[in-house]
This record gives structure tokens, C-alpha cells and sequence, in this order.
């Protein structure tokens, strides 16, 4: 399969404590982007990269958040001292730099916490 | 602000009709829309685009109207088939905001046998 890979794809926490998910985009992209997305809403932006630089981050990713995409490939989503609020499905997609290109998204990490 | 919205949370169809599906957006600074297909638990697959110069983009069943005077665009499916049952979003991508797109809130598509 050589679409966009997620993982975990369910994660039960206690509040407090750390999460961390990883995705994989598909492997010509450059851009990878993450998403949030709680129920009866859409997908709501994060962050993203181009290549291994972070160009944007949305007012929703709070100091707790922090993401990586070292060598630009992969990525990791990290969710520090979780809050019940966290719990939604965090949502990685990918896609070419030029405008206009689709952006592929991933099956999605659940996160719950309890 | 940009906002794109679906008003309406849900939708059912008969088997073989046309299915439409209706977005609105609050201003017109968006390169191109597209339309997302959600089914539970997993992530938006991607249906089809229009870009904002174009007016109409269709690709099998699928065919997107744009109708930029009106802010609106609409997705016709047809025939309507029972796996098409699914969360639908529209998305805005706003020009030069390297893709970070804008969805509505989803419609829910219930197309019966």
C-alpha cells in the first residue's frame, strides 16, 4: 500500500500523560500536513511541513503539541500532559508542493483520553 | 475570515436517483475545492476538485459546480448507489496557503436499496 500511513490507530491515555503518533506520507510528497478532527466537524488544520520545515502552525496547537519531521519523511505528532479535550482523531495527509495537487490523507489516529 | 460551510448535516436518497450535496463559502480567496468522502473511523478519501477559474468538473458519477457568484458549490451524484452511503465534506484551499485547507462540517449521504 502505498498510501498515507498512520500509527497508532487507537490509543486509549490517562489524562497526564504523553502521547506520541507517527505517519508516513506517500513517498514523492513534500508536503505533509496534520489535522484534528473531533465528531460533527470537520478536519481542522494543525500544522505542516515542506520537507523538513515546519511552515505553519494553527492557533489550536497549544505548547502541550509539538511536531517533527526530521528528515523529511516521516513525521511524529506528540501530545504532552493529555486533557480530555485532546481526545478526537488526529488526521495526517500529504501531497506534491505545486498548487492544485490533491492532498491524500491518512486513515487517522484515534486518540481517547480517559 | 475564511469559512466554508454545508448546511445541511444530513441527506437521503434512493437508490439510482441523483444525490446533491451543497457548500457555501464567506469569501472568494480560495485556488480550488474539493470534495472528501468519510466513512467511520477512518480517514477522508478524496473525490474529485474544481479549481476556481472553472465552473464544472465531473469524473464518472461525480460532477462538482462551482458557482462563484452565488459562493456556492454543489456535488451531484448520479446514479446514487448504496455504497456511496458516507460523511461528505467540502474543502476550500485558500490561494497561497500551501494547501492548508478549510472543510465545512460534513453532510451525511443515506442512499437506501
Amino acid at each position: 500500500d502505498t498510501g498515507v500511513s498512520q500509527d497508532p490507530r487507537h490509543k486509549i491515555t490517562k489524562r497526564g500523560q504523553n502521547v506520541t503518533f507517527r505517519c508516513d506520507p506517500i513517498s514523492e510528497h513534500n508536503r505533509l500536513y496534520w489535522y484534528r478532527q473531533t465528531l460533527g466537524q470537520g478536519p481542522e488544520f494543525l500544522t505542516y511541513f515542506q520537507n523538513e520545515a515546519q511552515l505553519e502552525k494553527s492557533r489550536l496547537l497549544s505548547d502541550r503539541f509539538s511536531a517533527e519531521r526530521p528528515k523529511g519523511s516521516f513525521s511524529t505528532l506528540e501530545i504532552q500532559r493529555t486533557e480530555q479535550g485532546d481526545s478526537a482523531m488526529y488526521l495526517c495527509a500529504s501531497s506534491l508542493n505545486d498548487a492544485g495537487n490533491t492532498i491524500y490523507f491518512g486513515e487517522g489516529s484515534w486518540l481517547t483520553v480517559v | 475570515d475564511q469559512q466554508v460551510k454545508q448546511n445541511s448535516p444530513s441527506l437521503s436518497v434512493q437508490e439510482g436517483r441523483i444525490s446533491i450535496l451543497n457548500c457555501d463559502y464567506t469569501n472568494s480567496m480560495f485556488d480550488y475545492f474539493l470534495w472528501y468522502k468519510k466513512y467511520p473511523a477512518e480517514g477522508p478519501t478524496f473525490l474529485i476538485s474544481i479549481s476556481s477559474i472553472k465552473d464544472k468538473n465531473e469524473d464518472g458519477r461525480f460532477t462538482v459546480f462551482l458557482n462563484k457568484s452565488a459562493k456556492h458549490l454543489s456535488l451531484h451524484i448520479v446514479p446514487s448507489q448504496p455504497g456511496d452511503s458516507a460523511v461528505y465534506f467540502c474543502a476550500g484551499d485558500p490561494i497561497n496557503q500551501g494547501g492548508k485547507l478549510i472543510f465545512g462540517q460534513g453532510t451525511e449521504l443515506s442512499v437506501k436499496p
